[in-house]
């Protein structure tokens, strides 16, 4: 069984101030992928980044960066100089490789950017 | 190019009435799901199709039925509303299974459900 964890219930940062969202998950098999999805107020969600769990290496797109340790089962996101817009709810998600489009989804991180 | 299309995106039902939340997307996707939102357990999957004539169930199907007759359409059937059932829900496509766009999954808006 696949189980993803984000222990932060909410966060609330002042704009400029870095962000580093929380995500371990659980899962049996050797070859799966994980995500992270953005849902701002107005509630559609969207994709934000992927990253295979073959390749440990860790990258920056933009105000985006994402930590991923396979020794620790994390895959922590930041989110580099915030921004008003950057309030929303962020899900980490797991999927198998095999199944990459089932998704299991965590309970989601609140982020509030004050300006 | 309108992606995924729900309807409708507030509904209101009294307990042991059914309905349908239909879900289109126009992008020619051979993956399509359906998840519910609920607060503090992020989004479960209900069911999904990896193309027309085939579906299977997901987390939490009880309660919930689907059909995917076309590649484009993939209805949600509540069969008797529960309470328990109130919840955001949200349809799903992929437009491949595996390789260079694995879970991107591209969403509707929502449907909103009420159960009293």
């Amino acid at each position: 069984a696949q189980k993803v964890t984000q222990a932060q219930t909410e966060i609330s940062v002042v704009e400029k101030e870095d962000v580093t969202l929380d995500c371990v998950y659980e899962t049996r098999d050797t070859t799966y992928y994980l995500f992270w999805y953005k849902q701002p107020p107005s509630g559609e969600l969207v994709f934000l980044i992927r990253r295979n769990s073959f390749d440990e290496q860790n990258e920056i797109s933009g105000r985006y960066s994402w930590n991923f340790q396979k020794s620790t089962s994390s895959f922590n996101f930041t989110i580099t100089a915030s921004q008003v817009v950057d309030s929303a709810v962020y899900f980490c998600a797991l999927s198998e490789a095999l199944y990459d489009y089932k998704l299991s989804f965590g309970a989601g991180t609140t982020v509030t950017v004050r300006a | 190019n309108a992606g995924v299309t729900q309807t409708p995106k507030f509904q209101v039902l009294k307990t042991g009435q059914s309905m349908t939340l239909q879900c289109a997307q126009d992008m020619n996707h051979e993956y399509m799901s359906w998840y519910r939102q609920d607060p503090g357990m992020g989004l479960r999957l209900i069911h999904y199709s990896v193309g027309a004539g085939i579906t299977d169930q997901g987390e939490v199907p009880n309660g919930y039925n689907v059909s995917r007759s076309t590649t484009e359409d993939f209805p949600l059937r509540l069969l008797s509303a529960a309470p328990s059932q109130t919840s955001v829900y949200f349809c799903a496509s992929s437009y491949s299974i595996g390789g260079g766009d694995a879970g991107e999954l591209f969403f509707g808006e929502g449907s909103r459900l009420t159960v009293l």
